[in-house]
């Protein structure tokens, strides 16, 4: 069974870059026609999608989100990751990340991880 | 990029059927029948209940069904349960290779 986990710290200062990691197991992520991406969710708000990743590497991004967001892979550890800088606190929020089979549903999400942005 | 539009929330009593619209437009509902709807317990995580368009997982009961309609699609619940209180998401793929949620819709089961 495919299981994902959100690791990182739960709390940035303004201004600094969020990092996580999403450790995928039960399955690799150089397997084809999937896409792995990040989603957050804001306290009492609802969804946003944020990016995917390709397995042939390829990047794709939200709009409003693309000049500050980075999603990379990292094979070899069955890992890929999230960097977001010059956050604010309207980035305070559950971050999950996902499976995306092809360019249709996520089917498998990890639990998700909450990161507050504080001084 | 705009979020689809659903509803804040809507109700129904046990047995009932309810149905959440979620309106998007020709780049992402539209153009392509890649709609999916979750629902979320507070504090989970999403779990998929529908799949392009109208297809079940493995798993998810038969009274949950998805249609669609020009940039409109929808997610009938029938023969309502009290464990179907939740909030309720759709998402489409659009257009750039790109993703978009609606805001959600709370389902109350009176």
């Amino acid at each position: 069974q495919l299981q994902l986990q959100e690791s990182g710290p739960g709390l940035v200062k303004p201004s600094e870059t969020l990092s996580l990691t999403c450790t995928v197991s039960g399955g690799s992520i150089s397997s084809g026609s999937y896409y792995w991406g990040w989603i957050r969710q804001p306290p009492g708000k609802g969804l946003e999608w944020i990016a995917n990743l390709y397995y042939s590497g390829s990047t794709y991004y939200n709009p409003s989100l693309k000049s500050r967001v980075t999603i990379s892979e990292h094979t070899s550890r069955n890992q890929f990751s999230l960097k977001l800088n010059s956050v604010t606190a309207a980035d305070t929020a559950v971050y999950y990340c996902a499976r995306a089979r092809e360019l249709r549903e996520f089917d498998y999400w990890g639990q998700g991880t909450l990161v507050t942005v504080s001084s | 990029q705009s979020a689809l539009t659903q509803p804040a929330s809507v109700s129904g009593s046990p047995g009932q059927s309810i149905t959440i619209s979620c309106t998007g437009t020709s780049s992402d509902i539209g153009g392509y029948n890649y709609v999916s709807w979750y629902q979320q317990y507070p504090g989970k995580a999403p779990k998929l209940m529908i799949f392009e368009v109208s297809n079940r997982p493995s798993g998810v009961s038969n009274r949950f069904s998805g249609s669609k309609s020009g940039n409109t699609a929808s997610l009938t619940i029938s023969g309502l349960q009290a464990e179907d209180e939740a909030d309720y998401y759709c998402s489409s793929y659009t257009s750039s290779i790109t993703w978009v949620f609606g805001g959600g819709t709370k389902l109350t089961v009176l």
